[in-house]
């Protein structure tokens, strides 16, 4: 079992609809993030969390350290959020290495 | 605007010939990172510095090297690409091991024909 899981894998919706990707590890970690990779591109470091809840723009991220799960909101979705979002943790006795989820390929339709 | 900058963006070369792709940052971050993303992949550390100290994953192949010569610039070696080398290679910076968070390059896409 992959320490972390995404889903859904893969999410289509509408431009304007709410959108979550969940992200549940199993790892004891010291932080989580949640990166976005467009086709083809590098990668966008999004959001690091440790506890709580940021919001950045549209895109809102929470983590519950107790229940080992982070979601990533994305309000009034447009067809330009359209994207790979992925979620990795480090773990509590590595440094360096981060723990990547599959991603969630997200498109958004006009 | 401080970034990561990489080097070529789209590089081809030869079955066995030696490739170096570049990155550059002006963060002045002291960790940079190699990745490699293969497609459809979650990305896979190669080796990173913590300023001058080289730290190699344990199943990086030999055929891959690295280089910092100052805290701006980290050099990606592949000494003899094969066919299964072709991927993108990111590079990230960070400070302080991450507790700041991670900066990525656009990367660079190697295709070996």
């Amino acid at each position: 079992k992959n320490e972390v899981e995404q889903s859904p894998q893969n999410l289509t919706a509408q431009e304007g609809e709410f959108i979550t990707i969940n992200c549940s590890y199993s790892v004891g970690i010291s932080a989580l993030h949640w990166l976005q990779q467009h086709p083809g591109g590098g990668i966008v470091s999004l959001f690091m969390l440790s506890s709580g809840k940021k919001k950045h723009g549209r895109l809102i991220a929470t983590i519950n350290i107790q229940e080992k799960h982070s979601s990533l909101h994305i309000t009034a979705s447009h067809p330009r959020d359209s994207a790979v979002y992925i979620c990795a943790v480090r773990k509590v006795d590595s440094n360096y290495q981060l723990i990547w989820g599959a991603g969630t390929k997200l498109i958004i339709k006009p | 605007d401080a970034m990561v900058i990489q080097n070529p963006r789209y590089q081809v070369t030869q079955f066995g010939k030696p490739v170096t792709l570049s990155c550059s940052q002006t963060l002045n971050h002291n960790v940079m990172y190699w990745y490699q993303q293969k497609s459809s992949q979650a990305p896979k550390l190669l080796f990173h510095y913590y300023d001058k100290d080289f730290n190699n994953e344990a199943d990086t192949p030999d055929n891959f090297q690295s280089r910092r010569p100052n805290t701006s610039f980290c050099f990606l070696d592949i000494r003899s690409p094969g066919l299964g080398d072709a991927a993108m290679y990111l590079c990230a910076t960070s400070s302080r091991g991450g507790w700041s968070g991670y900066t990525f390059g656009s990367g660079t896409r190697l295709t070996v024909v």
